[in-house]
């Protein structure tokens, strides 16, 4: 049984540039949540996705939005990428939206 | 707010010493609280979490944490650290379905 997949695993880009980060939860998990960890720090929710609407969101600007498919998959993409959006992006998914969390091993973005 | 503070950023023990990492939270009502574990270039691993019941909790790896309401704090023990328990240690509480992360301890493990 798959775990949590996340792509890419790494990647670079520069700064204006947009990015977009990939999410396939684990079998029988519908919810999916991302999260932002910078180096050094703990990570920081971003939002959560189900029934492919966004549930809730954390404290992070209108340039990062997200999409969930109907195969539950999800995507998050930053625009206007700032140096400080450099960070590793942890996907996590549930069964439900309330449900225990089980995290992928993450898409590190740097922003050059 | 709800916050989570983890006092210490890195402690370092030796090979079968004991360990205690230390974890405050802020939060009004009762907490659920979680313990993860980050290997270098590892997504998160659940260690146990606290709902109610119990204030004791066992989980995997040998690792187990105590709530203790009137000081705010859930650490996390285990009573003999091996060295591959060398990692990042993340204490959590949730609050609307969404977690609340400190900031970490590093364990650096010596043989």
């Amino acid at each position: 049984d798959a775990g949590v997949t996340q792509s890419p695993t790494h990647l670079i880009k520069t700064r204006g540039q947009q990015v977009t980060l990939r999410c396939s939860p684990k079998s029988g998990h519908d919810t999916v949540s991302w999260y932002q960890q910078a180096l050094g720090q703990g990570p920081q929710f971003i939002f959560q996705y189900y029934e492919e609407e966004e549930r809730q969101r954390g404290n992070f600007p209108d340039r990062f939005s997200g999409h969930q498919f109907p195969n539950y998959s999800s995507e998050l993409n930053v625009n206007a990428l700032l140096l400080g959006d450099s960070a590793l992006y942890l996907c996590a998914s549930s069964q439900t939206p309330t449900g225990e969390l089980f995290f992928g091993e993450g898409s590190r973005l740097t922003v050059l | 707010a709800q916050s989570v503070t983890q006092p210490d950023i890195h402690i370092t023990v030796s090979e079968g010493a004991s360990l205690e990492l230390r974890c405050n939270y802020s939060y009004g009502a009762t907490p659920y609280l979680f313990w993860y574990v980050q290997s270098p270039g590892q997504g998160l691993q659940l260690l146990l979490k606290y709902f109610s019941g119990d204030t004791l909790v066992q989980g995997i790896k040998g690792f187990e944490a105590e709530f203790k309401r009137s000081q705010s704090s859930f650490n996390l023990r285990k009573p003999s650290v091996h060295w591959s328990d060398a990692a990042e240690y993340f204490c959590a509480v949730e609050n609307t379905d969404k977690l609340i992360f400190g900031t970490g301890t590093r364990l650096q493990v010596f043989p």
